[in-house]
Order: structure tokens, then C-alpha cells, then sequence
């Protein structure tokens, strides 16, 4: 596709369930991110891929958070056991990662999570 | 640690007139990149403008530009002839591996 897909945009779950978040990046796009964005608030770095090297996982609040990128290419944020407190924007983002650092992000719609 | 500051949380400005977004960084790196992007109340993110560390001229793109001072490790965003759309959220971002997102700052364009 020409963007950054998301899917599904919209997700109501109930507490304690487990959700499933994916991400399509742009295609030849190396790098992907997770960010998490409550109402008026910034994005809050969850975990960036780069290539095939391991994953920088610094953001990630708990545990019961992970991602993974199959083939370099799509990506699933999976929450475990989801609590209220999850309730918020989910967005993914991919980057060239050449040899110029001037690229810029390119950013999905997001999936908005609630947990209710 | 803090990578990127945004210190006004809300700025209003007259529709035509300028107005001057803050932003600054910390990173002891010598080459890096500086983004703007602007998120209305959709939701989308969108790319604004850039400005790398090494560049020695500010970045400009359209009505908008970047004061870019990098002793003082500073990359304001200057918009011009403020118009209504341009009523939404911007952040500031900072590239080293990962892309550090400021706290965004709130502007509402007055008529």
C-alpha cells in the first residue's frame, strides 16, 4: 500500500482480555515504531525495530506488552490481560534507514484501544 | 532522561500573524536530526519540516520554517500567516536510533 496500514482501527475490549495490534509499514521501510498516546497527551515510545537487529523494548510498560516484526515487514503489538489504564491510541510508524538520516517517519491512522 | 522539550503546552495566535513554536534538545551527539510534526484533531501525525544537525542553513517549507540554534541546542518551528488550519497539536521529535517525541505543544489560530 502506499501508507502505513493499521488494523483494526477501532478495538473495545473488556479488562483482562488480550488484544492483538497490527501494523503494515510502507514497503522497504526498515525501521518501525510503537508509540502509545492518551487523550491530549504525547506519544509515549514503546519499541522501535531496526533491520534484523534486536529490538530496542525500552519503552514497553509492563510485561504483559509485546511486539514482534515477521520478515521485516509486518508488525503485531500484542497486550496481555489488558487494564483500563491501556486505553489509548495505538500508533505504528516506518522509516527509511539508509545512509540519510534526513527521512521522516511516516505514521498510520492508529487503532484506538478501549478497555472497558 | 528528557531528549526533547516543548515548554508551552498552549499558544494562541491572530489568524495572518506569525507565531514561534519552542523546542529543545539534549544530546551530546554531534549528528542528528530534528523533525516537526503537526497532529490535528484527526489524529494523523504529519511530517513538517526537518532539519539535520550538520545543515547550516535553517530548513525552510512553505510557510514554515525552523530557527535551528544549535549552541544552544534549540530547533523552534517559526509558522507565518497563521491560517485556522493550522489549529492543532505539533511536536517536536529528535532522531538517534529512535525517534524522541516532545510533549507537543497546543496552537489555536484566533479569526
Amino acid at each position: 500500500g502506499a501508507g502505513v496500514s493499521q488494523s483494526p482501527s477501532n478495538k473495545v475490549t473488556e479488562k483482562g482480555k488480550d488484544v492483538e495490534l497490527r501494523c503494515d509499514p510502507i514497503s522497504g521501510h526498515t525501521a518501525l515504531y510503537w508509540y502509545r498516546q492518551s487523550l491530549g497527551q504525547g506519544l509515549e515510545f514503546l519499541i522501535y525495530f531496526q533491520g534484523n537487529s534486536a529490538p530496542d523494548k525500552s519503552g514497553l510498560p509492563s510485561d504483559r506488552f509485546s511486539a514482534e516484526r515477521t520478515g521485516g515487514s509486518v508488525s503485531t503489538l500484542t497486550i496481555q490481560r489488558t487494564q483500563q489504564e491501556d486505553s489509548a491510541v495505538y500508533l505504528c510508524a516506518s522509516r527509511y534507514t539508509g545512509q540519510f538520516m534526513n527521512t521522516e517517519a511516516f505514521f498510520g491512522q492508529g487503532t484506538r484501544l478501549t478497555v472497558v | 532522561a528528557q531528549k526533547i522539550t516543548q515548554t508551552q503546552p498552549g499558544m494562541f495566535v491572530q489568524e495572518k500573524e506569525a507565531v514561534t513554536l519552542d523546542c529543545t534538545y539534549d544530546t551530546s551527539d554531534q549528528s542528528y536530526g530534528l523533525f516537526w510534526y503537526k497532529q490535528p484533531s484527526s489524529g494523523e501525525m504529519i511530517f513538517l519540516i526537518y532539519q539535520g544537525s550538520y545543515d547550516e542553513q535553517n530548513a525552510t517549507e512553505g510557510r514554515y520554517s525552523l530557527n535551528f540554534q544549535k549552541a544552544r541546542k534549540s530547533a523552534n518551528l517559526v509558522i507565518s500567516a497563521s491560517q485556522l488550519g493550522d489549529s492543532a497539536m505539533y511536536f517536536c521529535a529528535i532522531i538517534f536510533n529512535q525517534f524522541y517525541f516532545g510533549t507537543g505543544t497546543s496552537l489555536t489560530v484566533i479569526p
